[in-house]
């Protein structure tokens, strides 16, 4: 399974976009790269997954260039409530487990 | 929306009891999962079910742990005999299928206190 490795701690102010790169260098060819949040005391939540180029949903960007080796989580606009620390995953196909790094601390101000 | 449940939110134990965690997944899932996560640390995957059998388990899920479905909706984790270093918060998840995308709805999580 590719390692992921992304910053442990990232500051922002409220309004701002939030970019957060994620490095998967050993990423295969049958995986998806998928982020999740969690807040303190909840369990992880989906954010955003994508295989290629760019994914956007109504919370999030994913841009993944054409090595794959690496990602881009963008967050527009963040909040006090986007407070949370963000994991990137690398995912091979459905029913199997996720493994969770350390993830990156966001921490928003205002 | 549909949400994965679980109780009791917070359970306080003796060393060397027995605990059932318990959860409830979202109906049409087929994909179980249990993961931990102690204090500070990361989640961390215990283990996986489908077609009511285990499907993988980690080297965390040893012979104290086990797992059942024992209805059509509840989905427990049994830890036989309690020691400290249980204590963690359990997350129970479910998935809908086995395609590519593999989004995993959480719950809210056990705090197991073991004392």
């Amino acid at each position: 399974l590719a390692k992921t490795t992304q910053p442990i701690s990232m500051d922002s102010y409220e309004g701002q976009e939030v970019n957060i790169t994620c490095s998967h260098n050993n990423i295969a060819t049958n995986d998806y790269i998928t982020w999740y949040q969690q807040f303190p005391s909840q369990g992880p939540r989906f954010i955003i997954q994508g295989y290629k180029t760019k994914v956007t949903n109504e919370v999030a960007s994913l841009f993944i260039p054409a090595d794959r080796k690496s990602s881009t989580l963008s967050l527009p606009r963040v909040s006090l409530s986007d407070t949370a620390v963000y994991y990137c995953l690398v995912v091979t196909g459905g029913g199997n487990k996720l493994t969770f790094g350390t993830g990156t601390q966001l921490k928003v101000e205002l | 929306e549909p949400e994965v449940t679980q109780t009791p939110s917070h359970q306080v134990t003796q060393m060397g009891q027995e605990v059932i965690l318990r959860c409830v997944p979202i109906s049409n899932h087929l994909y179980f999962y249990w993961y931990r996560q102690i204090l500070g640390q990361k989640v961390e995957f215990l283990v996986s079910f489908y077609n009511n059998e285990i499907s993988e388990k980690s080297e965390i899920f040893d012979d104290q742990f086990s797992v059942e479905r024992p209805d059509g909706s509840n989905f427990t984790l049994k830890i036989r005999s309690t020691k400290l270093e249980d204590s963690a918060m359990y997350f129970c998840a479910s998935s809908e299928s086995a395609s590519f995308y593999n989004e995993q709805f959480f719950g809210p999580g056990t705090r197991l206190t073991v004392l």
